[in-house]
C-alpha cells in the first residue's frame, strides 16, 4: 500500500473549516484514501473514503485531487469534540484490513 | 452485539506470565482484526481473520503471540512469556467483510496491557 504524508498538528478555531492535507504520491489506481481519526484514547473511528471522486457524508468531505496524489478532508464546521489525531490511510480495498495508520495530525479545535 | 467488545479493558500482569485478551465483534461481520497501539502511535496490524480462516498473521511480532476465532465469532488474542515491551493497548476491530472499498472498521475500546 502506499505511503501518506501528514503534517504532524493543526489548529483551527471553532466553528470554522478545518482542512487537513494529506500527500499520497506514489498512489496505485486500484487504492482508495480513508480517513480514519481517533478521539483521545479512545478506538479509531472511521470518517469517510473514496477512489477519485469527491465524497461527503454528514461527518467531512473528502477532496482527492485530480492525479490523485493528494486529497484534503475538510470539516466544515469544527467543534471542539473534533480535536483527535486524524489518520489518512491508502489502500487497496482488497486487502483492507492491513490499514496502515501511520502517526497522523493531531487536529486541536480552539474555542 | 451493538457494537465491538473487549475484556478485560485493563490487565497488569509480571513479566513472564500468560495473558489472553477477548474481543466480541459486532455480531453480524464476517472480518475481524487484531492492533497494538503503542502510547504516542497509531495502531498497527497484527493479524486478521476472514470468518474462522486466518488468513494473515505477518503482524504478529514473535511466536509468542497467538490468535483464535474457532468459532467464526469471539476471537481471542494471547501472549505467552509476556515481556514489558508487549504494554501497549490491543484494539480489536471487525468489518462486514475484506474486500475492495467495503469501507469501515469498527474499533472497540480496546484492552490496555501493563507488563510489569
Amino acid at each position: 500500500d502506499a505511503k501518506t504524508t501528514q503534517p504532524p498538528s493543526m489548529d483551527c478555531a471553532e466553528g470554522r473549516a478545518a482542512n487537513l492535507p494529506c500527500n499520497h504520491s506514489t498512489i496505485s489506481g486500484n487504492e482508495y484514501v480513508y480517513w480514519y481519526r481517533q478521539i483521545h484514547s479512545q478506538g479509531p473511528q472511521y470518517i469517510i473514503h473514496g477512489l477519485k471522486n469527491n465524497e461527503t457524508n454528514e461527518m467531512a468531505s473528502l477532496i482527492i485531487t485530480e492525479d490523485r496524489k493528494s486529497s484534503t478532508l475538510i470539516l466544515p464546521h469544527a467543534t471542539l469534540r473534533d480535536t483527535a489525531v486524524y489518520y489518512c490511510i491508502v489502500n487497496s480495498g482488497g486487502s483492507n484490513y492491513k490499514l496502515t495508520f501511520g502517526k497522523g495530525t493531531l487536529l486541536t479545535v480552539n474555542p | 452485539g451493538a457494537g465491538v467488545s473487549q475484556s478485560p479493558r485493563y490487565k497488569v500482569t509480571k513479566r513472564g506470565q500468560d495473558v489472553t485478551l477477548r474481543c466480541d465483534p459486532i455480531s453480524s461481520h464476517a472480518t475481524l482484526y487484531w492492533y497494538q497501539q503503542a502510547l504516542g502511535q497509531g495502531p498497527e496490524f497484527l493479524t486478521y481473520f476472514n470468518y474462522e480462516a486466518q488468513p494473515d498473521k505477518s503482524g504478529l511480532p514473535s511466536d509468542r503471540f497467538s490468535a483464535e476465532r474457532p468459532e467464526g465469532s469471539i476471537s481471542t488474542l494471547t501472549i505467552q512469556r509476556t515481556e514489558q515491551r508487549d504494554s501497549a493497548m490491543y484494539r480489536c476491530a471487525s468489518s462486514l467483510a475484506s474486500g475492495a472499498g467495503t469501507g469501515e472498521l469498527f474499533f472497540g475500546e480496546g484492552s490496555r496491557l501493563t507488563v510489569l
